[in-house]
């Protein structure tokens, strides 16, 4: 079956500390690619997404992800966290085309300490 | 973004008896809407996909009959959950599909803590 592994389940980090997040598939077709970021009470946003092209994709609040086709993998990337970053950071894909059957990683919770 | 609201967001109920949650879309239309599950410490599983005047999609695994989808309008759906048990308890999270073509986009809700006692 497919499946969306993440690998660091807590991340504890000082500010400015430079951030990566690894994520990887289990798929040999056709994937969309998502990281979705849920901060302390609040709802699930995306933070960015791959669907095609140039597989350096930029996010909202300085994240960007790099796909890589041949490692199966989709890590997020932040150069300089704030206190602000400290969340839950979710990994997901789908594999059949736009947002049907979206499966989720388990999540990696981030600390961002002062 | 899009707003998506769910109703309610925490729940106590008894065993035995039936739990009804909501999923709203407020700013935008969906004819597509999903529930998932998520246990401590694990993914979002999805367990259904919900369509508008139509029967939902269920996951394998998942009970048709003990989680009742219904989505009657394109800005609502719900799902029931129905003769609840202890192992049903669980945080359960709808998101809403805003069908854009190149900018579509699934927005949350912010979850429904489920806890049958």
């Amino acid at each position: 079956a497919q499946s969306v592994s993440q690998h660091n389940h807590h991340v504890i980090l000082s500010e400015a500390a430079s951030l990566e997040l690894g994520c990887n598939y289990s798929y040999g077709g056709t994937v969309n690619l998502f990281w979705y970021v849920q901060y302390p009470g609040q709802h699930l946003q995306l933070l960015l997404k791959y669907f095609s092209g140039d597989p350096l994709v930029k996010g909202i609040k300085g994240f960007e992800a790099e796909f890589i086709k041949s490692k199966f993998s989709f890590n997020l990337r932040k150069p300089s966290v704030q206190w602000s970053d400290t969340a839950e950071y979710f990994c997901a894909v789908t594999i059949s085309g736009g947002y049907n059957k979206l499966i989720f990683g388990a999540g990696t919770r981030l600390a961002v300490h002062p | 973004g899009a707003v998506v609201s769910q109703h309610p967001s925490r729940v106590i109920c008894k065993s035995g008896t039936s739990v009804k949650i909501e999923c709203r879309s407020l700013d935008f239309q969906a004819t597509t809407m999903f529930w998932y599950r998520q246990f401590p410490k694990q993914s979002l599983m999805l367990m259904a996909t919900s369509n508008e005047g139509s029967k939902a999609t269920y996951e394998q695994g998942v009970e048709k009959d003990k989680f009742l989808i219904n989505h009657a309008s394109l800005t609502l759906s719900t799902l029931t959950v129905t003769s609840a048990h202890p192992e049903d308890s669980s945080f359960y999270i709808c998101s809403a599909l805003r069908d854009r073509g190149l900018n579509t986009e699934a927005f949350f809700g912010q979850g429904t803590r489920l806890t049958v006692v």
